[in-house]
């Protein structure tokens, strides 16, 4: 079983949608998570943290469930920059391990 | 730019040749990941340094593989015999000072591209 799983979709939604994606980890000692952004052949990018009351940056708001190993990211009032991949990571600190789902892709269509 | 950069940013070698990468971290950051990616799919874990110690090595690293950071500065990942199956973006990231929650900074990567 993967340390972290993810749809990989695509999910292709219109300009101004809100859209939410889910990941699930297996670790129950997971201690820190994150949400990075990766555009095609380029670097994944650190989107924002995840704290366990839940956090809001702008257009997105990232939650995260301890009891079901669950964390989400929704984009509301979806721009064409947004399309990219959205990668789900979790740290084991005591190993110093991230961990990385496949990632979803994310297509905004005009 | 996070401040991490990796040279080259491509490299297309024959089958059976030995290719180096380089990674320079954020000069603060002790702490510096090796990372291969292949298409469709997140970075796997290859091997972690803090400072010049390197403290961990993936299965998926063999004996073909080999890491180092001397002086606790820049590092390099290097490939040898290559292999078609090696053909992937190598990616290094680097963070802080153990500190729960901080994140890592990824350099742009190396293609390597095994013909």
């Amino acid at each position: 079983r993967k340390e972290v799983e993810q749809d990989p979709g695509p999910f292709n939604v219109p300009e101004g949608a809100t859209v939410a994606f889910n990941c699930t980890y297996s670790n129950s000692a997971s201690q820190s998570f994150f949400w990075y952004r990766q555009d095609c052949r380029k670097e994944p990018k650190l989107l924002m943290s995840v704290y366990s009351s839940g956090n809001e940056d702008g257009r997105f708001t990232a939650q995260l469930n301890r009891a079901s190993q669950y964390i989400s990211l929704l984009i509301r009032d979806s721009k064409l920059s947004d399309s990219a991949t959205y990668l789900c990571v979790v740290n084991l600190e005591d190993f110093n391990k991230f961990y990385f789902g496949s990632g979803t892709k994310l297509n905004v269509k005009p | 730019d996070t401040g991490v950069s990796q040279n080259p940013r491509h490299k297309i070698t024959k089958r059976g040749q030995n290719v180096t990468f380089r990674c320079d971290p954020i000069s603060e950051h002790n702490r510096l990941y090796w990372y291969r990616q292949t298409l469709g799919q997140g970075p796997e874990f290859l091997t972690y340094f803090q400072n010049e110690a390197q403290l961990e090595k993936s299965r998926l690293l063999s004996d073909r593989f080999s890491a180092e950071r001397p002086k606790g500065s820049f590092s390099t990942l290097e490939i040898q015999r290559t292999e078609q199956g090696d053909s992937a973006m190598y990616l290094c990231a680097t963070r802080r000072q153990r500190k729960t929650g901080n994140e890592q900074f990824f350099g742009p990567g190396t293609r390597l591209t095994v013909l």
